[in-house]
């Protein structure tokens, strides 16, 4: 069936260092990419998205780029900062009927001052 | 704020014991889901519903039942409360697609003795 792979965390980093957050999907047809963020005793936020092969979402510095050719979605940010600090969720979904969001198992980002 | 509204926002159960957890969304939105986060296994669907009077079971949906008698309200209903239904429980809604994004609750923790 249709899954999300996440790269496990914690990922531990110093402020103003590069991020990259890995996630590969596995889908029978063409879904649409999401990247949620959950702060710390919050819901998730909608981040960013891409609907289509060679998209970029794009949000508060943070981007993902839709690679279909190797099924990715990797989340990136090029200085990040202390209040950056919360657990990323990767996500798929089929738009339709049954539009049902299919999550990653969560990345938790730890930025240091 | 319009948003998606859950309470309790803590709720401690004996085992055995049955409850209702809520949910309000005011965005007049037909796609409301339940999801239960466990640590290590991210956020999974417990059922969902594409508008009022219809509702299907997700990928974890044993022990829970739901209506959807309004478009407004998704209330979660536990049957005999069991300690593997201690977790936190998020309610998301969305418009049409859902590929504008979800909307999600805050979230209620649950635990189950």
């Amino acid at each position: 069936g249709d899954s999300v792979t996440q790269m496990e965390g914690p990922v531990t980093l110093s402020e103003e260092a590069f991020l990259t957050i890995n996630c590969t999907y596995t889908a029978t047809g063409y879904p649409s990419l999401f990247w949620y963020v959950q702060y710390p005793g919050e819901g998730l936020q909608l981040l960013l998205k891409a609907t289509k092969a060679d998209d970029k979402g794009s949000n508060k510095g943070f981007e993902a780029t839709y690679r279909k050719e190797t099924t990715s979605f990797h989340l990136e940010k090029g200085s990040v900062q202390v209040s950056d600090s919360a657990v990323y969720f990767c996500a798929l979904i089929y738009g339709g009927a049954t539009n049902k969001l299919i999550f990653g198992t969560g990345t938790l980002l730890a930025v240091q001052p | 704020n319009a948003g998606v509204t859950q309470t309790p926002k803590f709720q401690v159960l004996k085992t055995g014991q049955s409850m209702t957890l809520q949910c309000a969304q005011d965005m007049n939105h037909e796609y409301m889901s339940w999801y239960r986060q466990d640590p290590g296994m991210g956020l999974r669907l417990i059922h969902y519903s594409v508008g009022a009077g219809i509702t299907d079971q997700g990928e974890v949906p044993n022990g829970y039942n739901v209506s959807r008698s309004t478009t407004e309200d998704f209330p979660l209903r536990l049957l005999s409360a069991a300690p593997s239904q201690t977790s936190v429980y998020f309610c998301a809604s969305s418009y049409g697609t859902g590929l504008a994004g979800y909307t999600f609750g805050s979230g209620t923790r649950l635990t189950v003795v």
